[in-house]
């Protein structure tokens, strides 16, 4: 099994501004993922992160507003940008398991902007 | 991608067996079924896989049709920790990105 842990596990930012959430793994992994749940919904998926390459991002999700770092294999940091109130969500981040296809999630980042 | 369709919510009384069925028709043939769980304020949890047939653990059975057009999560005598949202997963073993549906949302009842 994988631990994660995210920070930071909750905020409330002003429009406009930045957040970065921090995704770090207590073993190397290959892939990461970032999700968002908005309040009462399901999980979707926004990106893939590689270590060593530009994240893949899902449709209805770009760069210039969700940049992602992956600077090594335990770690990845999730960037909202030029916050609005609909960016309130959860952010979770999820990395691959070792069984098949499970995979493991972080206590996720429940963010709110005003 | 293959599609899942499963009831929005369910309740069950404390002690019974409670049985979710998920739809996933267009389900490709190196797609695996997964189910997860999830707690309000946390990360969904991984519960059970399958590709065919039956899988039992230590906390749910799986049972899938020969066709694997469709699947059920069988959770017996639930208690009331088993209220979540438990989601029907369905892809390939490749890259673990994914795709979530709506997900049934379980109520137990004392």
């Amino acid at each position: 099994s994988a631990v994660i842990s995210q920070k930071p596990s909750r905020d409330i930012c002003q429009r406009g501004t930045s957040l970065t959430i921090q995704c770090q793994v207590d073993s190397q992994v290959t892939m990461m993922f970032w999700y968002r749940q908005q309040p009462g919904q399901s999980l979707t998926l926004i990106a893939t992160a590689n270590q060593g390459s530009e994240a893949t991002y899902e449709s209805g999700f770009v760069i210039d507003k969700f940049p992602i770092s992956r600077p090594n294999l335990t770690f990845s940091t999730l960037t909202v940008s030029n916050m609005s109130p609909e960016d309130s969500s959860i952010y979770l981040c999820s990395v691959d398991g070792v069984v098949d296809t499970e995979a493991f999630f972080g206590q996720g980042t429940r963010l709110t902007v005003v | 991608l293959a599609k899942t369709t499963q009831p929005i919510s369910m309740d069950s009384y404390e002690g019974q067996e409670v049985n979710i069925t998920c739809s996933h028709n267009n389900i490709a043939t190196n797609d695996y079924i997964t189910w997860y769980q999830q707690f309000p304020s946390q990360g969904p949890r991984f519960i059970i896989q399958g590709y065919k047939t039956k899988v039992t653990n230590e906390v749910a059975s799986l049972f899938i049709p020969a066709d694997r057009k469709s699947s059920t999560l069988s959770l017996p005598r639930v208690s009331l920790s088993d209220t979540a949202v438990y989601y029907c997963l369905v892809g390939t073993n490749t890259g673990n990105q994914f795709y979530f549906g709506t997900g049934t949302s379980l109520t137990v009842i004392p």
